[in-house]
């Protein structure tokens, strides 16, 4: 079964430019995350999709960042203009979540290194 | 609100010593609590949660934690360390009675050496 996939692994662009991440989660699973991670610190949870809906958006910067789910499938995460503190690493994960409350196991991707100059 | 934090953001042991690696949690209600590991260049890989009944919980690649309330803690251990278990070590709570919100902890690098 193929994991998260995620792209692209790497990316460098300048401050002020327009940056997407896309995600292909598990398929089936009907929850996906979007995290960011800082250098040196744990991921921090940036939106949540149950299906295609934005479920809890709260931590989402959203002057800048915006995030969509189509069809309840793939995710596509997008910054712009992007800023010199938006370089981190960039992950998804997704869970196949049997109701709206309960533990599931959230399954990550290798994420996307963003480096701002 | 929850918090964890993970004691030590660097730990170094010898192949075959055992592993601690210390994580204390904040929460006001009952907490799940779980141990991912990221190896470079990947994804966090779960290693073990624990949610209700035992307190000492077992996990893969020969990892297990327990759970002590009173202490608030929730440390991870292992009897010998392998070169393999070189990675970065997170420890995560979520709230009980909720969706599965992660709040993580900063991490612990863990080195191996020979």
């Amino acid at each position: 079964e193929a994991g998260v996939v995620q792209s692209p692994r790497y990316k460098i662009i300048e401050k002020k430019q327009p940056v997407a991440f896309w995600c292909n989660p598990i398929s089936g699973h009907n929850t996906l995350y979007w995290y960011r991670q800082n250098l040196g610190q744990g991921p921090e949870l940036l939106i949540r999709y149950e299906n295609e809906e934005a479920v809890d958006d709260s931590q989402l910067p959203k002057d800048r960042f915006s995030a969509e789910r189509l069809k309840g499938v793939d995710s596509t995460l997008k910054i712009q203009p992007a800023e010199l503190g938006d370089s981190a690493v960039y992950l998804c994960a997704s869970s196949l979540d049997l109701f709206s409350v309960g533990v599931y196991e959230q399954y990550f991707g290798p994420g996307t290194r963003l480096t701002v100059t | 609100a929850q918090s964890v934090t993970q004691l030590g953001s660097h730990v170094s042991v010898s192949e075959g010593a055992l592993v601690l690696l210390r994580c204390n949690y904040s929460s006001s209600v009952p907490p799940y609590l779980f141990w991912y590991v990221q190896y470079p260049n990947q994804g966090l890989q779960l290693l073990l949660k624990y949610t209700t009944g035992a307190t000492l919980v077992k996990g893969i690649n020969g990892f297990e934690a327990e759970f002590k309330k009173s202490e608030t803690s929730f440390h991870l251990t292992k009897p010998s360390a392998h070169m393999s278990d070189a990675a970065e070590y997170f420890c995560a709570v979520s709230l009980s009675g909720g969706y599965n919100k992660l709040i993580f902890g900063a991490g612990t690098r863990l080195a191996v050496h020979p």
